[in-house]
């Protein structure tokens, strides 16, 4: 079975912090992605990685920055966390086909 | 500009009864369709996909009917368990080969016992 793992279940930062969220995959999956979900507005793509150290901007890539140093892991870096942050972050994995594999969510809260 | 809709935020149905929920997509380039099934605290879980090049695919309790010339595609859920009950997301992808996806607002799924 596939395996995505995020680092965190639920995570508490405060406005200004930098936060780091991991992302590990087992499958060997070529392809990444960062989403997040939000109420009335379905899972919008940050970014998304199809291969070490390649990275592409999604739908709302403000505010946020990727990391690819190795194939199974892609981290998602909220540079100065803001309010406006706080949500469900998700992570997402796919080889060369159609359906991705996603972790069980982060749930971000900034203060 | 929503390019995926599920314009029914909420659905429910009797138990054994058969769900349909729909997506609506407007650009003509999506050749591929999925549906993912949300529980509360876990991450999508991969439902079904279908392929432009089809107008229906079946899998066990769940189908999935496409209709391009109407952009339209709907997940029916026959016959409907309580455990059904989640929030559903179809996504659409187009051709470029970048397998990124566009998800709809997802459609939460009732099923009453």
């Amino acid at each position: 079975d596939v395996k995505v793992t995020q680092s965190s279940r639920y995570l508490v930062k405060r406005t200004g912090e930098k936060v780091f969220l991991e992302c590990v995959q087992d499958m060997d999956h070529e392809n990444m992605f960062w989403y997040r979900q939000d109420p009335g507005l379905g899972l919008r793509l940050i970014y998304f990685s199809y291969d070490v150290k390649m990275k592409e901007k999604g739908d709302i890539p403000e505010g946020y920055s990727v990391s690819r140093e190795k194939k199974e892991r892609f981290s998602l870096i909220l540079e100065s966390a803001s309010t406006n942050q706080t949500s469900m972050y998700l992570c997402a994995s796919s080889p060369t086909t159609y359906e991705q594999y996603f972790g069980p969510g982060t749930r971000l809260t900034v203060t | 500009d929503q390019q995926v809709k599920q314009n029914s935020p909420s659905l429910s149905v009797q138990e054994g009864r058969i769900s349909i929920l729909n997506c609506d997509y407007t650009n003509s380039m999506f050749d591929y369709f999925l549906w993912y099934k949300k529980y509360p605290a876990e991450g999508p879980t991969f439902l079904i996909s279908i392929s432009s090049i089809k107008d229906k695919n079946e899998d066990g309790r769940f189908t999935v009917f496409l209709n391009k010339s109407a952009k339209h595609l709907s997940l029916h859920i026959v016959p409907s368990q309580p455990g059904d009950s989640a929030v559903y997301f179809c996504a659409a992808s187009d051709a470029t080969g970048t397998y990124k996806y566009i998800f709809g607002t997802g459609t939460r799924l009732k099923v009453l016992a």
